[in-house]
């Protein structure tokens, strides 16, 4: 496996129901982050980890709980979602968190809500 | 106000011309900015990256930064049908971890 991959590619789930998402990345990087991709929206960050210790929380609403175990796996697990939580979920990854470098994304989770 | 502002499109240039996309941010503390494409049903793949002010050339794309009007550009040349994307426009904030992107212009380059 090569740059970033992310499982599942496609989740389609119930309101009541859990799960996570999973983001691995092969780059060496230190810094991860989790988007949200609607339609006719700008990417809107929620989560970046750096070192493996959460630096930014964009007021995500708390059925999103984010987990780095480490510096090459971040998760999202999710809980009681809404129909409006349905998008496109991006993780990327970036050398360093300051921003200087160049973030790298996976090919994204496409979660419907019912 | 939006933190980037780009023309959603969308934009459509004849095969060999030069297209234009353009940006606009307000955090004046901005120092990264980052251009971004993104075909349709996939994840956004980076094309150039530019810190400094003046022009930045990689092959047939130029990204251009001018700090002072907070305006961020993209220039391709010699269009191609295959760059028929959405473009996105992405600032690192002036503070903290923060990105912002744009909603993306759209380009398709007729041939």
């Amino acid at each position: 496996e090569t740059g970033v991959t992310q499982t599942p590619r496609h989740l389609v789930m119930g309101m009541t129901n859990k799960k996570s998402l999973k983001c691995e990345q092969h780059l060496g990087h230190n810094a991860m982050y989790w988007y949200k991709q609607s339609a006719k929206k700008p990417l809107e960050l929620m989560f970046v980890y750096s070192l493996e210790e959460r630096v930014e929380n964009n007021s995500v609403p708390s059925r999103f709980s984010p987990e780095c175990p480490n510096s090459s796996h971040l998760f999202l697990h999710l809980h009681t979602l809404q129909p409006e939580d349905s998008a496109l979920y991006l993780c990327a990854s970036s050398q360093d968190p300051e921003g200087i470098a160049e973030q790298f994304f996976g090919p994204g989770t496409r979660l419907t809500v019912l | 106000q939006k933190e980037v502002e780009q023309n959603s499109g969308p934009l459509s240039v004849p095969e060999g011309a030069i297209a234009s996309l353009n940006c606009t941010y307000s955090d004046r503390g901005s120092q990264s900015f980052f251009w971004y494409r993104q075909y349709s049903g996939k994840s956004p793949e980076l094309i150039m990256s530019i810190y400094s002010n003046g022009d930045k050339e990689d092959g047939r794309f130029t990204a251009q930064l001018n700090k002072a009007s907070q305006y961020v550009s993209l220039l391709i040349r010699d269009s191609q049908p295959s760059d028929s994307a959405t473009y996105l426009c992405a600032v690192k904030g002036g503070t903290g971890n923060q990105f912002y992107f744009g909603t993306g212009t759209s380009l398709t380059v007729i041939p």
